[in-house]
């Protein structure tokens, strides 16, 4: 079974930092894409950052390039969002989700349950 | 950035019966079209894929069509555990974009 745990999440005051982790299961985390997502209370889905398995190519959006960066361990599993210079606009569920394949955009066939951010003073 | 307009923004439909919902693309995505279903406090879950494909897990009242810039997720036969939002996303390029959303409530 595949499952992806996501965690991190918590309050953070304007301009600092936190780092996101997804922990994956039940696949060869190496073999896939692996994508965060944010739910933004109220609002859609809006697509942070994507990195690629075996070559690490990675992606952003441009609302998060220079504060975001994404990277992974595939010798733990582990999918991570490091975030600095945090705004208020960046409150959401950030979701850890993973590529259908590898080395391109692809849909997102599993989801993590989400861990909660809240940027504020 | 290739920008995804769903419509309508909410859509009335009784139990047993069909629905409709719309995804534009700005440009052209080929097959390049994911549907999710996102129910409150769950995570997104892939409901078809190459604007068409079903995953083995999805019931076969759920199916998509369209190419191009037009897309079509239609639900056959409404059962109450459909009530929920649905969302399309492009991956035809980067940015990865996804439709505002259309929230499929009980008439």
């Amino acid at each position: 079974e595949i499952q992806l745990l996501e965690s991190g999440g918590g309050l953070v005051q304007p301009g600092g930092s936190l780092l996101l982790s997804c922990a994956a299961s039940g696949f060869t985390f190496s073999n896939y894409g692996m994508t965060w997502v944010r739910h933004v209370p109220g609002k859609g889905l809006q697509w942070v950052s994507t990195m690629g398995g075996r070559y690490g190519t990675t992606h952003y959006a441009d609302s998060v390039k220079g504060r975001f960066t994404i990277s992974r361990d595939n010798s733990r599993n582990t999918l991570y969002l490091q975030m600095s210079s945090l705004r208020a606009e960046d409150t959401a569920v950030y979701y850890c989700a993973k590529d259908r394949s590898d080395n391109s955009a692809w849909p997102l066939d599993y989801w993590g349950q989400g861990t909660l951010l809240i940027v504020s003073s | 950035e290739i920008v995804m307009t769903q419509s309508p923004a909410t859509l009335s439909v009784s139990p047993g019966e069909r629905a409709a919902l719309s995804c534009r693309a700005s440009q052209s995505i080929t097959t390049n079209l994911a549907w999710y279903q996102q129910k409150p406090g769950q995570a997104p879950r892939l409901l078809i894929y190459g604007a068409s494909a079903r995953p083995t897990d999805i019931p076969a009242r759920f199916s998509g069509s369209g190419s191009g810039a037009e897309f079509t997720l239609t639900i056959s036969s409404l059962q109450s555990e459909d009530f929920a939002v649905y969302y399309c996303q492009q991956y035809y390029g980067w940015p990865l974009t996804f439709g505002q959303g259309t929230r499929l409530e009980t008439k």
